[in-house]
Protein backbone atom coordinates (compact mmCIF):
# COMPACT_ATOMS: atom_id res chain seq x y z
CA UNK A 1 0.00 0.00 0.00
CA UNK A 2 1.24 3.27 -0.75
CA UNK A 3 1.53 6.02 1.96
CA UNK A 4 3.02 9.27 2.67
CA UNK A 5 3.70 10.97 5.23
CA UNK A 6 4.68 14.81 5.76
CA UNK A 7 6.74 15.77 8.81
CA UNK A 8 8.57 18.94 9.65
CA UNK A 9 5.80 21.69 10.31
CA UNK A 10 5.73 24.41 12.67
CA UNK A 11 5.63 28.01 13.57
CA UNK A 12 8.64 29.99 12.01
CA UNK A 13 9.71 33.60 12.24
CA UNK A 14 9.66 35.43 8.55
CA UNK A 15 13.14 35.30 7.38
CA UNK A 16 13.47 31.71 8.95
CA UNK A 17 14.21 28.38 7.50
CA UNK A 18 12.18 24.72 8.28
CA UNK A 19 12.65 21.67 6.46
CA UNK A 20 10.08 19.25 5.69
CA UNK A 21 10.22 15.48 5.18
CA UNK A 22 7.60 13.34 3.17
CA UNK A 23 8.48 9.73 3.86
CA UNK A 24 7.36 7.08 1.34
CA UNK A 25 6.10 3.53 1.60
CA UNK A 26 5.08 1.04 -1.12
CA UNK A 27 6.62 2.74 -3.62
CA UNK A 28 10.39 3.54 -3.91
CA UNK A 29 10.84 7.93 -4.23
CA UNK A 30 13.27 7.95 -7.43
CA UNK A 31 11.07 5.62 -9.57
CA UNK A 32 8.40 8.69 -9.96
CA UNK A 33 7.49 12.07 -9.99
CA UNK A 34 7.13 13.74 -6.65
CA UNK A 35 5.39 16.99 -5.81
CA UNK A 36 5.18 19.53 -2.87
CA UNK A 37 1.84 21.11 -3.25
CA UNK A 38 1.04 23.69 -0.58
CA UNK A 39 -2.87 25.30 0.64
CA UNK A 40 -3.25 28.45 2.89
CA UNK A 41 -6.03 28.37 4.83
CA UNK A 42 -9.06 28.81 3.20
CA UNK A 43 -7.50 28.89 -0.33
CA UNK A 44 -6.44 26.27 -3.12
CA UNK A 45 -3.89 24.55 -4.13
CA UNK A 46 -1.17 25.63 -5.42
CA UNK A 47 2.04 23.62 -6.89
CA UNK A 48 5.82 24.18 -4.99
CA UNK A 49 7.93 21.96 -6.41
CA UNK A 50 8.45 18.82 -8.05
CA UNK A 51 11.62 16.32 -8.34
CA UNK A 52 11.45 13.54 -11.61
CA UNK A 53 12.93 10.08 -11.08
CA UNK A 54 16.11 11.28 -13.40
CA UNK A 55 16.99 13.73 -10.28
CA UNK A 56 15.62 17.33 -12.37
CA UNK A 57 13.65 19.29 -10.69
CA UNK A 58 11.29 22.40 -11.29
CA UNK A 59 9.95 25.58 -8.91
CA UNK A 60 7.36 27.65 -9.12
CA UNK A 61 8.27 31.21 -9.28
CA UNK A 62 6.86 32.18 -6.21
CA UNK A 63 9.58 29.97 -4.25
CA UNK A 64 12.45 30.19 -6.63
CA UNK A 65 16.06 30.61 -5.25
CA UNK A 66 14.79 30.04 -1.93
CA UNK A 67 13.07 26.18 -1.46
CA UNK A 68 14.94 22.99 -2.64
CA UNK A 69 13.50 20.13 -3.03
CA UNK A 70 15.76 16.95 -2.85
CA UNK A 71 15.32 13.06 -2.09
CA UNK A 72 17.55 10.21 -0.09
CA UNK A 73 16.60 6.95 -1.85
CA UNK A 74 18.13 5.04 0.67
CA UNK A 75 15.46 6.65 3.27
CA UNK A 76 12.99 6.90 0.54
CA UNK A 77 12.38 10.21 1.42
CA UNK A 78 11.44 13.08 0.01
CA UNK A 79 12.58 16.90 1.15
CA UNK A 80 11.58 20.29 1.28
CA UNK A 81 14.09 22.84 2.15
CA UNK A 82 12.29 26.37 2.81
CA UNK A 83 14.50 29.62 3.44
CA UNK A 84 13.83 32.81 3.40
CA UNK A 85 10.53 32.40 4.67
CA UNK A 86 7.39 34.96 4.44
CA UNK A 87 4.14 35.27 5.81
CA UNK A 88 2.47 34.33 2.42
CA UNK A 89 4.29 30.83 2.13
CA UNK A 90 1.97 29.85 5.56
CA UNK A 91 0.12 26.87 4.26
CA UNK A 92 -0.94 22.97 4.55
CA UNK A 93 2.29 21.39 2.96
CA UNK A 94 1.47 18.17 0.61
CA UNK A 95 3.85 15.84 -0.85
CA UNK A 96 1.76 14.11 -4.19
CA UNK A 97 3.45 11.17 -5.91
CA UNK A 98 2.62 10.94 -9.51
CA UNK A 99 2.02 8.10 -11.78
CA UNK A 100 3.27 7.11 -15.03
CA UNK A 101 -0.01 5.66 -16.22
CA UNK A 102 -2.18 8.46 -15.03
CA UNK A 103 0.10 11.26 -15.95
CA UNK A 104 -1.46 12.85 -12.25
CA UNK A 105 -1.13 12.83 -9.05
CA UNK A 106 -1.98 9.62 -7.52
CA UNK A 107 -1.57 9.35 -3.82
CA UNK A 108 -1.11 12.40 -1.73
CA UNK A 109 -0.02 12.60 2.23
CA UNK A 110 -2.10 14.11 4.94
CA UNK A 111 0.05 17.33 4.78
CA UNK A 112 2.10 19.63 7.38
CA UNK A 113 1.14 23.07 8.58
CA UNK A 114 3.79 25.45 8.26
CA UNK A 115 3.02 28.74 10.26
CA UNK A 116 4.84 31.96 9.02
CA UNK A 117 4.54 34.60 11.85
CA UNK A 118 5.86 36.56 14.19
CA UNK B 1 2.02 31.37 -17.38
CA UNK B 2 -1.25 29.23 -17.90
CA UNK B 3 -3.95 29.87 -16.20
CA UNK B 4 -7.38 27.88 -15.47
CA UNK B 5 -10.36 29.42 -14.31
CA UNK B 6 -13.24 27.73 -12.13
CA UNK B 7 -15.80 28.71 -10.84
CA UNK B 8 -15.92 29.39 -7.56
CA UNK B 9 -19.13 27.89 -6.64
CA UNK B 10 -21.95 25.40 -8.20
CA UNK B 11 -24.88 24.17 -6.56
CA UNK B 12 -26.76 21.00 -7.38
CA UNK B 13 -29.58 19.30 -6.11
CA UNK B 14 -29.51 16.31 -4.80
CA UNK B 15 -30.12 13.29 -7.19
CA UNK B 16 -29.35 15.60 -10.15
CA UNK B 17 -26.46 16.20 -12.37
CA UNK B 18 -23.34 18.86 -11.64
CA UNK B 19 -21.20 20.63 -14.23
CA UNK B 20 -17.85 21.75 -13.23
CA UNK B 21 -16.04 23.72 -16.18
CA UNK B 22 -12.17 24.18 -16.21
CA UNK B 23 -11.44 26.94 -18.96
CA UNK B 24 -7.68 27.31 -20.54
CA UNK B 25 -6.20 28.57 -23.12
CA UNK B 26 -6.86 25.32 -26.30
CA UNK B 27 -6.96 23.14 -22.65
CA UNK B 28 -8.58 20.47 -25.66
CA UNK B 29 -4.91 20.23 -27.14
CA UNK B 30 -3.62 19.15 -22.89
CA UNK B 31 -4.46 16.29 -20.74
CA UNK B 32 -6.90 17.49 -17.33
CA UNK B 33 -6.95 15.70 -14.29
CA UNK B 34 -9.84 16.43 -11.94
CA UNK B 35 -9.45 16.38 -7.60
CA UNK B 36 -11.90 16.19 -4.52
CA UNK B 37 -10.96 17.31 -1.39
CA UNK B 38 -13.01 17.60 1.40
CA UNK B 39 -12.50 19.48 4.31
CA UNK B 40 -9.55 18.43 6.35
CA UNK B 41 -8.61 16.07 3.79
CA UNK B 42 -6.12 15.76 1.48
CA UNK B 43 -7.23 15.85 -2.19
CA UNK B 44 -7.98 12.36 -4.05
CA UNK B 45 -7.29 12.31 -7.73
CA UNK B 46 -10.97 11.72 -9.35
CA UNK B 47 -10.21 11.61 -13.32
CA UNK B 48 -6.94 11.41 -14.97
CA UNK B 49 -6.55 12.46 -18.79
CA UNK B 50 -9.46 13.76 -19.12
CA UNK B 51 -12.09 11.40 -18.89
CA UNK B 52 -10.51 7.98 -16.82
CA UNK B 53 -11.47 7.24 -13.61
CA UNK B 54 -9.37 5.97 -10.96
CA UNK B 55 -10.14 2.26 -9.42
CA UNK B 56 -12.35 2.91 -6.91
CA UNK B 57 -13.86 6.05 -8.30
CA UNK B 58 -17.76 5.43 -9.02
CA UNK B 59 -19.34 5.88 -12.51
CA UNK B 60 -20.71 8.99 -11.35
CA UNK B 61 -17.85 10.96 -12.15
CA UNK B 62 -17.09 11.63 -15.74
CA UNK B 63 -15.10 13.98 -17.56
CA UNK B 64 -14.78 15.82 -20.76
CA UNK B 65 -12.35 17.91 -22.71
CA UNK B 66 -12.42 19.99 -25.69
CA UNK B 67 -11.53 23.40 -27.55
CA UNK B 68 -11.07 26.07 -24.48
CA UNK B 69 -12.84 23.83 -21.64
CA UNK B 70 -12.59 21.07 -19.67
CA UNK B 71 -15.86 19.60 -17.88
CA UNK B 72 -15.90 17.31 -15.00
CA UNK B 73 -19.95 15.90 -14.76
CA UNK B 74 -21.29 14.65 -11.23
CA UNK B 75 -24.25 12.36 -12.16
CA UNK B 76 -27.11 11.89 -9.68
CA UNK B 77 -25.62 14.18 -7.26
CA UNK B 78 -25.18 12.85 -3.51
CA UNK B 79 -24.57 14.83 -0.23
CA UNK B 80 -21.48 13.09 0.16
CA UNK B 81 -20.26 15.07 -3.31
CA UNK B 82 -20.00 18.04 -1.25
CA UNK B 83 -16.10 19.06 -1.30
CA UNK B 84 -13.77 21.23 -3.15
CA UNK B 85 -12.86 20.51 -6.66
CA UNK B 86 -9.42 20.92 -8.76
CA UNK B 87 -8.51 20.88 -12.53
CA UNK B 88 -4.81 20.16 -13.27
CA UNK B 89 -2.87 20.53 -16.04
CA UNK B 90 0.99 20.39 -16.90
CA UNK B 91 2.88 23.44 -19.13
CA UNK B 92 5.90 23.25 -19.84
CA UNK B 93 7.07 21.12 -16.96
CA UNK B 94 5.25 22.91 -14.39
CA UNK B 95 1.76 21.88 -12.54
CA UNK B 96 -0.93 24.26 -12.80
CA UNK B 97 -4.24 24.19 -10.71
CA UNK B 98 -7.39 25.59 -11.23
CA UNK B 99 -8.49 27.24 -8.10
CA UNK B 100 -11.02 25.50 -7.17
CA UNK B 101 -14.90 24.80 -6.77
CA UNK B 102 -16.91 24.28 -3.86
CA UNK B 103 -19.90 22.27 -4.95
CA UNK B 104 -22.84 22.54 -2.71
CA UNK B 105 -25.98 20.03 -3.06
CA UNK B 106 -28.54 21.10 -2.22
Amino acid sequence: EVQLVESGGGLVQPGGSLRLSCAASGFTVNNNYISWVRQAPGKGLEWVSIIYSGGSTNYADSVKGRFTISRDNSKNTLYLQMNSLRAEDTAVYFCAMGGTVTGAFDYWGQGTLVTVSS
Amino acid sequence: SYELTLPLSVSVALGQTARITCGGNNIGSKNVHWYQQKPGQAPVLLIYRNSNRPSGIPERFSGSNSGNTATLTISRAQAGDEADYYCQVWDSSTVVFGGGTKLTVL
